[in-house]
């Protein structure tokens, strides 16, 4: 079955260390997104791809990078971590929404709980 | 940008009772409405979605509602049950100059059926 798969499950790391969290769909998706949760914020976009090569800021995105050199993996990256960092970040995926104004389901991965101390 | 207000923030019910959560959104254009529902250190998954040509769309026990007049939409639990214990996420497409879109997510609705 297709799927999106995030590693690690759970990360500690140091103020000022870059960190990178994996995301790998098998969906064949081109769209791909990174979120981060947080309590009284809701899911928030970082950043987002449409498709290989395509990368673009999301609301929150001061702070990350992302980069999209195939069509299953969207990693991102902190380039040097901090507290205001610390929370659940979700990669999710979705079939390309064109022609224009014609989105479709978001699939979400398991989430990462990343602590930034 | 797309703007989403999301009530009530939290809800307590009893099991059996409805539970009611609506989202507000700003751009008219919008023409597509999903609902999310996480559970507890779950990830979140789609529950039912409708666009902008119908008015209801129902499920079993949960339905969504739009007024795209008034620019809402709403999402109907009914005869709740523990299992529906979650947060329940709406969202809204913000679509961008290059004609792909975004979800931008409300704040999400903790929903706690009480047996």
């Amino acid at each position: 079955d297709a799927e999106i798969t995030q590693s690690p499950r759970h990360k500690i790391t140091e103020t000022g260390r870059q960190v990178t969290l994996a995301c790998h769909q098998t969906w064949n998706h081109n769209n791909m997104f990174w979120y981060r949760q947080d309590l009284g914020h809701g899911l928030r976009l970082i950043h987002y791809s449409y498709g290989v090569q395509d990368t673009n800021k999301g609301e929150v995105s001061d702070g990350y990078s992302v980069s999209r050199s195939n069509t299953e993996d969207l990693p991102l990256t902190l380039e040097s971590a901090a507290s205001s960092q610390t929370s659940v970040y979700f990669c999710a995926s979705s079939e390309a929404g064109v022609p224009t104004r014609n989105p479709s389901e978001a699939f979400f991965g398991q989430g990462t709980r990343l602590t930034v101390v | 940008g797309e703007n989403v207000e999301q009530h009530p923030s939290t809800l307590s019910v009893q099991e059996g009772d409805s539970a009611v959560i609506k989202c507000t959104y700003s751009d008219s254009a919008s023409n597509y409405f999903p609902w999310y529902k996480q559970e507890l250190g779950k990830r979140p998954q789609l529950i039912i979605d409708i666009r902008s040509n119908v008015g209801e769309k129902k499920d079993q026990r949960i339905a969504v509602t739009l007024n795209k007049t008034a620019k809402h939409f709403s999402l109907h639990i009914t005869e709740t049950q523990p299992e529906d214990s979650a947060v329940y996420f709406c969202a809204v497409p913000k679509t961008l100059n290059s004609g792909y879109s975004t979800l931008t997510f409300g704040k999400g609705t903790m929903l706690l059926v009480s047996p």
